[in-house]
């Protein structure tokens, strides 16, 4: 069945630094992948979407490029900020309203 | 502008007791709608999505059922709470059917069962 797979439980990292969190999917439909990140006590708010194969999507300084070749829709970004410490899911739709989140990424920037 | 309400904030319920949680989507017409649940710190776990009112599908069972009685209002309930139902409930919604539905999602309710 349809998944998606988040290496990362937890990452840390120090202010200023890049940061790649890993997605990798499983889906026999044609994918729509989202990343969605989630502050302390807040609901999950969009940060990206893509269903164009090889195409960079970006948005607050984050990007990720979906490659349906190794199924992967990795997030990045070239320099973190404190505030960028949150809970970070990837999720694909599997085009019927069914939406598969991964088990997402703790970020943790520090001074 | 869209705005989408939960409630309640939180609640404490004893294990056995029954459960009622409700969502209201206000300044969109006709929209998707669904349930969520997290454990704290846990992934999102789509539990029921409803396209139209009184259809509602239900995606995994957790001794949960959902209604959509009104076109802006989703229902989540149970007759008998389990001690694995507490956790964060989100409401969404999204404009689009399937393909490419970004979830806009409500404040939650967070649920304590004891």
């Amino acid at each position: 069945g349809d998944s998606v797979t988040q290496t990362e439980g937890l990452v840390t990292l120090t202010k200023g630094l890049p940061v790649m969190l890993n997605c990798t999917y499983q889906t026999t439909y044609s994918p729509f992948l989202f990343w969605y990140v989630q502050h302390l006590n807040e609901a999950p708010k969009l940060l990206l979407k893509s269903s164009t194969d090889n195409k960079r999507t970006e948005h607050q300084g984050f990007y990720a490029t979906l490659h349906k070749s190794s199924s992967s829709f990795h997030l990045q970004k070239s320099s973190v900020q404190l505030s960028d410490s949150a809970l970070y899911f990837c999720a694909l739709s599997d085009g019927n309203n069914r939406i598969f989140f991964g088990d997402g990424t703790q970020l943790v920037v520090k001074p | 502008a869209q705005t989408i309400h939960q409630w309640p904030v939180a609640e404490i319920k004893a294990v056995g007791s029954p459960l009622s949680l409700g969502c209201t989507i206000k300044g969109k017409s006709s929209p998707n709608l669904y349930w969520y649940w997290q454990a704290t710190g846990g992934t999102l776990q789509q539990l029921f999505y409803s396209i139209t009112v009184g259809q509602v599908e239900s995606v995994v069972q957790l001794n949960l059922s959902a209604s959509r009685p009104k076109d802006d209002q989703f229902i989540l309930s149970t007759e008998k709470l389990l001690l694995s139902h507490s956790g964060f409930y989100l409401c969404a919604w999204s404009l689009d059917w399937g393909n490419y539905a970004e979830q806009f999602f409500g404040p939650g309710t967070r649920l304590t069962v004891l």
